[in-house]
């Protein structure tokens, strides 16, 4: 079963709008960390941000914000004023035992 | 540069053959996982190694197996290659492993074309 879906494949943006990417993810565990990575053009997987399943708060760091809400088992993540370079696949990956990743969606940010 | 080191970055080889990849950890990580990257598979978790020891394993192929060695680098090695196991072979690590507070940092992939 599917533990992490990213229903966005592609998303397009023109350079200094807000993107959100959308995740959805499914465990029994209690505890459990939550993960957002960047994989852009050259290939590497950047790690970004991780949330555990006790804390509930949004955050802002620079441009990138995150809501995580266990209620609809959700964890979106936001780029605001995208540039150019935010171009990438973004993952989002939940750790129970081990880390399992969506399918990734990619953003383009046109200029 | 997240202080994860892989070689090569690129293999090209013939189906049948064997082939090993090797990661180097950041300095003071003890964990090091093997990842599988293919456009029908998506990112995969094949294997976990903390301090020598195998840890977790994912959806590893009996044709695969990996090993951590005394000073802490990895080697995945592949064998009976088939067309289907080209892909992007990502090796991460982390100073622990036990949770999810410990994040994983990825090295820059091996890509592998088996023809």
């Amino acid at each position: 079963a599917q533990k992490v879906t990213q229903a966005q494949t592609e998303i397009s943006v023109v350079e200094k709008e807000d993107v959100t990417l959308d995740c959805v993810y499914e465990t029994r565990d209690t505890t459990y960390y939550l993960f957002w990575y960047k994989q852009p053009p050259s290939g590497e997987l950047v790690f970004l941000i991780r949330r555990n399943s006790f804390d509930e708060q949004n955050e802002i760091s620079g441009r990138y914000s995150w809501n995580f809400q266990k209620s609809t088992s959700s964890f979106n993540f936001t780029i605001t004023a995208s540039q150019v370079v935010d171009s990438a696949v973004y993952f989002c990956a939940l750790w129970d035992y081990k880390l399992s990743f969506g399918a990734g969606t990619t953003v383009t940010v046109r200029a | 540069d997240s202080g994860v080191t892989q070689t090569p970055k690129h293999l090209i080889t013939a189906t049948g053959q064997r082939v090993t990849l090797r990661c180097s950890p950041r300095s003071g990580d003890l964990s090091v996982y093997w990842y599988q990257q293919s456009l029908d598979q998506g990112l995969q978790f094949l294997i976990q190694y903390y301090n020598g020891e195998e840890r977790a394993k994912g959806n590893i192929l009996e044709r695969f197996s990996a090993q951590q060695f005394p000073d802490l680098h990895s080697e995945l090695n592949l064998s009976s290659l088939e067309l289907g196991d080209s892909a992007l072979y990502f090796c991460a690590s982390s100073v622990v492993g036990t949770s999810g507070t410990d994040t994983q940092y990825f090295g820059p992939g091996t890509r592998l074309t088996v023809l």
